[in-house]
Parts: C-alpha cells; sequence; structure tokens
C-alpha cells in the first residue's frame, strides 16, 4: 500500500519556468511533510518541509503547498535552475510520541531542466 | 561541521553472506535511522536508533539488525543476504534533544550487491 504518491515520473522545464513537483498521500495521521532532492550517487538531500498546520512554506526558490482536505502538497521551484535537474522526493511522517518519526517516501519525480 | 557519514561507499557480496554497514551522525544529532533504497523506488525505513537502542522499526524481517554506540554512531548488519537486499543504503540523522519534530539529514549511502 503506497500511502505516499508520486504520479508523474519525469518532468522536463525549460530554464527559467516554474517547475511544479506533486505529491499525493493516504494517510490522514501524516502532519510533517518533506521535500527531498537526490542526485546520483549522492543521499537525498533536504530542501523544505511543511508542518499539517500551515498550507504554505516559502525558501527562497523553493514554495511548497498543502492542501489537506484534498491530501496533496506540491513543490514550486522559480525560476528553474540546470542543477535543479535532479529526483525529488516527497516524504511524510505522523506523530511519534513527539518525536522524530519514520519518513514514508513517495518513488520520486526526475525534473529535468533544459538549459 | 561534518554531515552524516557512511562507509564502505560499496560492497559485494554473496548470497548467504553477513554484512555490516556503518554511520557516524551529523553533528549534534543522537538519532540514527536507517533506509533501504532500492532502484526505482524511494527509501524505505528499516529501524531508528535513539539511546542506544531499537525506538521504530519498519516492515523489514530479522535479518536485518543494529546497533548504536554511545557516540551515536551506528551499525546495520543484514544476515543470509538475499540477491533481494541489493540496494542502495542509507543513513540519516536527526536530534531529539529539543523534542520538536526534525528534519532527518542524509548521508551518500552505502551501495550494496549482492550475487
Amino acid at each position: 500500500d503506497q500511502q505516499v504518491k508520486q504520479n508523474s515520473p519525469s518532468l522536463s522545464v525549460q530554464e527559467g519556468r516554474i517547475s511544479i513537483l506533486n505529491c499525493d498521500y493516504t494517510n490522514s495521521m501524516f502532519d510533517y511533510f518533506l521535500w527531498y532532492k537526490k542526485y546520483p550517487a549522492e543521499g537525498p538531500t533536504f530542501l523544505i518541509s511543511i508542518s499539517s498546520i500551515k498550507d504554505k512554506n516559502e525558501d527562497g526558490r523553493f514554495t511548497v503547498f498543502l492542501n489537506k482536505s484534498a491530501k496533496h502538497l506540491s513543490l514550486h521551484i522559480v525560476p528553474s535552475q540546470p542543477g535543479d535537474s535532479a529526483v525529488y522526493f516527497c516524504a511524510a511522517s505522523a506523530r511519534y510520541g513527539g518525536a522524530t518519526n519514520k519518513l514514508i517516501f513517495g518513488t520520486g519525480t526526475l525534473l529535468a531542466v533544459q538549459p | 561541521d561534518a554531515g552524516v557519514t557512511q562507509s564502505p561507499t560499496h560492497l559485494i557480496k554473496t548470497r548467504g553472506q553477513q554484512v555490516t554497514l556503518r554511520c557516524s551522525p551529523k553533528s549534534g544529532h543522537d538519532t540514527v535511522s536507517w533506509y533501504q533504497q532500492a532502484l526505482g523506488q524511494g527509501p524505505q525505513f528499516i529501524f531508528q536508533y535513539y539511546e542506544e537502542e531499537e525506538r521504530q522499526r519498519g516492515n523489514f524481517p530479522d535479518r536485518f539488525s543494529g546497533h548504536q554506540f554511545p557516540n551515536y554512531s551506528s551499525e546495520l548488519n543484514v544476515n543470509a543476504l538475499l540477491l533481494g537486499d541489493s540496494a542502495l543504503y542509507l543513513c540519516a540523522s536527526s536530534t531529539r534533544a529539543t523534542r520538536r519534530r526534525e528534519t532527518q539529514y542524509f548521508g551518500p549511502g552505502t551501495r550494496l550487491l549482492v550475487l
């Protein structure tokens, strides 16, 4: 049972345009969401997170939107740069004793930013 | 400030053998989580260690075991290796010190190939 889904295996965007990566989840207990970027031969790098008490969080070129009623979140990258080309993973966690919780990951979306 | 480190970077084993992977957490972090990432998939949670005890466990058999040392570093052991254990093994560190939800930071991973 895939609790976190990234239905687009790949996305191609022109440099300077907006990249929108989508993620859906099924577990209503999830209350913390993260996006990670992964280059080949490297571990995932944390990008941005959002708590379920918010619907938007912004950090520079990256903005994450959360729609709890639709159980959907998205990552916007504006403007997109060739160095953003990587696999992007959406991850979610549920509260467990108030401490760091296990992350449930989607299958990833490969973003290619064309110069 | 050193990030999360893992060793070795690559490993080749044969079926039935045993393997030990090592992880040193980011400075100031006291919690270590291990994930398995198969080709084309997102990372899957194996288990988490805090205060030298296993605190959470994912859906992995008992062949997967671990340990955390007083300096917070950790080992992942896999016994009776199967071909299906071939994957990238990721270590992530975080801290429970603030008793808030904290982001997990990943190491570069160990690529295990079972022949």
